[in-house]
């Protein structure tokens, strides 16, 4: 089975704080994810990476850098953490892209900023 | 801009009812229509669609895609409290090979 862990499942830190969340999968996967998800909103792409050291913006990049060093661990940087970024992170991993894009996901990490 | 829609947003049903849940796209060039089941942690892989009226079955789960109305529906039968979870809908499509365009969610409720 695939698995795929993230550093933490709640985390509190304050405005402007720099803050990681490491997410590592054990499947080979080529492609890794980062989504937030929110109510009412649903899940939304912040990045991916399709190898190591690549990576594409998604559809919320602002705030966020990633940095993939290594092809089994993805990691999400919030440079300057803003209380607008409380949300639950969640990490995927995919063998393929394309339309057989079955990505597997993580526990998610609820992140609240004060 | 690729759109997601499901439907009810959410759902209470008892123990034993049959429930549909719909999800309804607007994309750009589809290709594929994931369901996710998601209870308090991750998402995890339900079903994926790509050819129309081609049943697919897990269980008291079924899910069926109908591209010339562009949606798709998940059916449970015999629901049971451990069904209660919030059902996801992705859609993959146009040249973005990587992106799923995600729903925003059914919250079903199953009681006892």
């Amino acid at each position: 089975d695939v698995k795929v862990t993230q550093s933490s499942r709640y985390l509190v830190k304050r405005t402007g704080e720099k803050v990681f969340l490491e997410c590592v999968q054990d499947m080979d996967h080529e492609n890794m994810f980062w989504y937030r998800q929110d109510p009412g909103l649903g899940l939304r792409l912040i990045y991916f990476s399709y190898d190591v050291k690549m990576k594409e913006k998604g559809d919320i990049p602002e705030g966020y850098s990633v940095s993939r060093e290594k092809k089994e661990r993805f990691s999400l940087i919030l440079e300057s953490a803003s209380t607008n970024q409380t949300s639950m992170y969640l990490c995927a991993s995919s063998l393929t892209l394309g339309p057989y894009n079955e990505q597997f996901f993580g526990p998610g990490t609820r992140l609240t900023v004060l | 801009e690729d759109k997601v829609v499901q439907s009810p947003l959410s759902l209470v049903v008892h123990e034993g009812d049959t429930v549909t849940l719909n999800c309804s796209y607007e994309v750009t060039n589809f290709r594929s229509l994931l369901w996710y089941k998601q209870e308090k942690k991750a998402p995890t892989f339900l079903f994926m669609l790509t050819s129309s009226g081609i049943e697919k079955k897990s269980g008291r789960l079924s899910s069926i895609l109908d591209k010339k109305e562009l949606f798709s529906i998940l059916n449970i039968t015999a629901t049971q409290t451990g069904d209660s979870a919030v059902y996801l809908c992705a859609v993959v499509a146009g040249g973005s090979n990587y992106k799923l365009t995600f729903g925003k969610g059914t919250l079903l409720t199953v009681n006892p």
